[in-house]
C-alpha cells in the first residue's frame, strides 16, 4: 500500500486557518487522496477526497500539489470541535482487486485547538 | 437510524471467552469493512465484504477471528478464545460506492 507521512501533532488557535500537510511521494496514478478525522471516542469521519484538482466542501479544502506527491488539508476557520486526529490516506480505486479499495490508516496528525 | 450502528458499544470478556460484535451498515451499502484500533493507534484493516462475499480477509490476525455477512447486510465479527491482546475498539464501516466510508462508533472490547 502506498504510504503517507504526516506530522505527529499540530497546534492552532481558534478561529484561525489550519494547514495540515501530507507527503505521499510514492503515489500512483490511480490513488485518490482521502482525509478522515477522528474525534475522541468516535469512529473516523470522512472529511474530503480528491485526485488531481483542488477540492472544496463545507468542512474543508484540499490542495493537491501539481506532481501529486503532497497535499494539504485546509480548515479555514478552526473551532474547538475541530480538535481531532486527522488521517491522510491513499485509496486505490483503479484496480480490479476489490480489496484494494480498503483504507490504510497511518498514525495521523493530532490537532489541538487553543481557545 | 441513518448511520452505521454497532453493538455492543462496550464488552468485557474473560480470557478464553468467545465474543460476537455486530454491525448494521447503512441500508443499501454494498461494501462493508471491519477495522481494529488499539489504544493510541490508527485503525488497522481486518476484513472486507462486498455484499455477502468476503473479498479480503488479509488483516484478520489469527484463525480465532471470523467475520460473516450472510445476507449482505448485517455483519458479525466473532473472536474465539479471546486473549488480552484482542482488547481494542472494533470499527465497522460501510461504503455506498461514492468514495466515502461511513464508520460506526465502534465496539470497545476489554479482555481481562
Amino acid at each position: 500500500d502506498a504510504k503517507t507521512t504526516q506530522p505527529n501533532s499540530m497546534e492552532s488557535n481558534e478561529e484561525e486557518p489550519v494547514h495540515l500537510p501530507c507527503n505521499h511521494s510514492t503515489i500512483s496514478g490511480t490513488d485518490y487522496i482521502h482525509w478522515y478525522r477522528q474525534l475522541p471516542s468516535q469512529g473516523p469521519e470522512y472529511v474530503i477526497h480528491g485526485l488531481t484538482s483542488n477540492v472544496n466542501n463545507r468542512m474543508a479544502s484540499l490542495a493537491i500539489a501539481e506532481d501529486r506527491k503532497s497535499s494539504t488539508l485546509i480548515l479555514h476557520r478552526a473551532t474547538l470541535r475541530d480538535a481531532a486526529v486527522y488521517y491522510c490516506i491513499l485509496r486505490d480505486v483503479g484496480g480490479g482487486d476489490q480489496g484494494a479499495q480498503k483504507l490504510v490508516f497511518g498514525q495521523g496528525t493530532r490537532l489541538t485547538i487553543n481557545p | 437510524g441513518a448511520g452505521v450502528s454497532q453493538s455492543p458499544r462496550y464488552k468485557v470478556a474473560k480470557r478464553g471467552q468467545d465474543v460476537a460484535l455486530r454491525c448494521d451498515p447503512i441500508s443499501g451499502h454494498v461494501s462493508l469493512f471491519w477495522y481494529q484500533q488499539a489504544l493510541g493507534q490508527g485503525p488497522e484493516f481486518l476484513t472486507y465484504f462486498q455484499n455477502e462475499a468476503q473479498l479480503d480477509k488479509s488483516g484478520l490476525p489469527s484463525d480465532r477471528f471470523f467475520a460473516e455477512r450472510p445476507e449482505g447486510s448485517v455483519s458479525t465479527l466473532k473472536i474465539q478464545r479471546t486473549q488480552q491482546e484482542d482488547s481494542a475498539v472494533y470499527l465497522c464501516a460501510s461504503d455506498a460506492g461514492t468514495g466515502e466510508l461511513f464508520f460506526g462508533e465502534g465496539s470497545r472490547l476489554t479482555v481481562l
